[in-house]
C-alpha cells in the first residue's frame, strides 16, 4: 500500500527566502507526481506534474525534482511572497490505478513580510 | 477553457439524510474521480469514473455511490449522512489516460449536524 508522507508539516519563513518542501513516497511504481496548492476552504491548484520517467519540473519560481528509486521528491520555491502561503500537497500516481492518487498529509507554509 | 465546476459549494445537512453532489468536467476529459477530505484523515480517495463506468474505487462504505453520465458530467451520492460525513468533496477531471494531470474543483462544502 502506498504511503506518502511530507515533512515539514508546518514551515514559516520570511519574505525572500529560498525553501524547499520535501515529499516520500514507499512505492517506486508510480506514473507520475503532482505537486498542488490549497488555499483555505479551496481546492486544488495543480502546480507542477513530474512523469515517471522525469527527474525535473519547472513552473516560474518552483522547481520539482524527482527521484523514483529513492522515492523522494521535493518542491523549490525560490524568492517567496507572501502570497506563496497556502498549504502543498504532493500526490503519487501508482501504476495500474486509473486516476487514483494518493496524497500526502501536506506542508502548510506561512511566509511573512 | 472552463475549469473544473462543482455544485453546490456549500450545504448543510442533517444526520439520516442525503446528499447529492454535482460535478462538471473540464471540456474534453472524460475521467471525473471524487475525493474526500477531512482534517483528520487528508485527502482519500472515493471513486473515478470513466466513459460512465466505475474504474476504481476507494475502501468507503456503500452509502457512498456515483455515477456518470454520457456527456461526463458525474455525481456522487451519500445516503442515510453520519456526523462523520462532513467534509469538503473534490472532483477531479482528467483527460484519462495512465500518466494524466488531474485538475480539482473548488469542492462541496458538506456539514451534517
Amino acid at each position: 500500500k502506498q504511503e506518502v508522507t511530507q515533512i515539514p508539516a508546518a514551515l514559516s519563513v520570511p519574505e525572500g527566502e529560498n525553501l524547499v518542501l520535501n515529499c516520500s513516497f514507499t512505492d517506486s511504481a508510480i506514473y507520475n507526481l503532482q505537486w498542488f496548492r490549497q488555499d483555505p476552504g479551496k481546492g486544488l491548484t495543480s502546480l507542477l506534474l513530474i512523469q515517471s520517467s522525469q527527474r525535473e519540473q519547472t513552473s516560474g519560481r518552483l522547481n520539482a525534482s524527482l527521484d523514483k528509486s529513492s522515492g523522494r521528491s521535493t518542491l523549490y520555491i525560490a524568492a517567496s511572497q507572501p502570497g506563496d502561503s497556502a498549504t502543498y500537497l504532493c500526490a503519487v500516481l501508482n501504476t495500474g490505478t486509473a486516476s487514483k492518487l494518493t496524497f500526502g498529509t501536506g506542508t502548510r507554509l506561512q511566509v511573512t513580510l | 477553457k472552463a475549469g473544473v465546476t462543482q455544485t453546490p459549494r456549500y450545504l448543510i445537512k442533517t444526520r439520516g439524510q442525503q446528499v447529492t453532489l454535482s460535478c462538471s468536467p473540464i471540456s474534453g476529459h472524460r475521467s471525473v474521480s471524487w475525493y474526500q477530505q477531512t482534517p483528520g484523515q487528508g485527502l482519500q480517495f472515493l471513486f473515478e469514473y470513466f466513459s460512465e463506468t466505475q474504474r476504481n474505487k476507494g475502501n468507503f462504505p456503500g452509502r457512498f455511490s456515483g455515477r456518470q453520465f454520457s456527456n461526463s458530467r458525474s455525481e456522487m451520492n451519500v445516503s442515510t449522512l453520519e456526523l462523520g460525513d462532513s467534509a469538503l468533496y473534490l472532483c477531479a477531471s482528467s483527460a484519462g489516460g495512465p500518466t494524466g494531470e488531474l485538475f480539482f474543483g473548488e469542492g462541496s462544502r458538506l456539514t451534517v449536524l
